[in-house]
């Protein structure tokens, strides 16, 4: 099945930095990567999601870059501002199908 | 967008009771839910996705007598934890996927079991 690894576990930026949050698959059937962001006791609200027919993907702050041949897959979030602070988990469809398997999660903290 | 409404956002019961949590899609028919668990500080495991109308696919490790999944219309899916134990205490979510919209998630279901 598929196997998602997320790295780091914990994120400290400084705000107006820069945060990169990365992702490794291991199912070549996987085509839809979406990026969440989680509050605490929140339902995960999606960020920005890429496909694998597309390499990169940007809206404002925010951008996925995808490499299929790696098998991995970024997030970046620039111009970092607290309210950015939460739980971000990235996750990968699974055999080209619709269930989803969740990253392990990265903890951001934007610090004044 | 999609909405999915899920009820109640938190419980708390006694060992060996069963609880109940519903899902409903709002305006739109769901044909599947996929119903995940997430423990304090980790990530949302699959359990099970249940199937309008038929039997719902469990997830390698959930016991499907535990976690009993019903989805009988397409607007509704629930989850039922049948004799809770202080283990089963969770964050539930549910999702629903539609081509437009993606995933979209229920608001959770806090379940705490003493």
């Amino acid at each position: 099945g598929e196997n998602v690894e997320q790295h780091p576990s914990t994120l400290s930026v400084q705000e107006g930095d820069s945060a990169v949050i990365k992702c490794t698959y291991s199912d070549s059937a996987s085509n839809y990567f979406p990026w969440y962001k989680q509050e605490l006791g929140k339902r995960p609200q999606l960020i920005i999601d890429i496909r694998s027919n597309v390499g990169e993907k940007k809206d404002q702050r925010i951008a996925v870059t995808l490499n299929k041949t790696a098998k991995h897959f970024s997030l970046h979030i620039t111009e970092t501002q607290p309210e950015d602070s939460a739980v971000y988990f990235c996750a990968g469809t699974r055999g080209g199908g619709n269930k989803l398997t969740f990253g392990t999660g990265t903890q951001l903290k934007v610090e004044l | 967008g999609a909405v999915v409404s899920q009820h109640p956002s938190r419980v708390i019961c006694k060992s060996g009771t069963s609880v109940k949590i519903e899902c409903r899609s709002l305006d739109f028919q769901a044909t599947t839910m996929f119903w995940y668990r997430q423990f304090p500080k980790k990530s949302l495991m699959l359990m099970a996705t249940s199937n309008e109308g038929s039997k719902a696919t469990y997830e390698q490790g959930v016991e499907k007598d535990k976690f009993l999944i019903n989805h009988a219309s397409l607007t509704l899916s629930t989850l039922t934890v049948t004799s809770a134990h202080p283990e089963d205490s969770s964050f539930y979510i549910c999702s629903a996927y539609l081509d437009r919209d993606g995933y979209t998630f229920g608001s959770g279901t806090r379940l705490t079991v003493v």
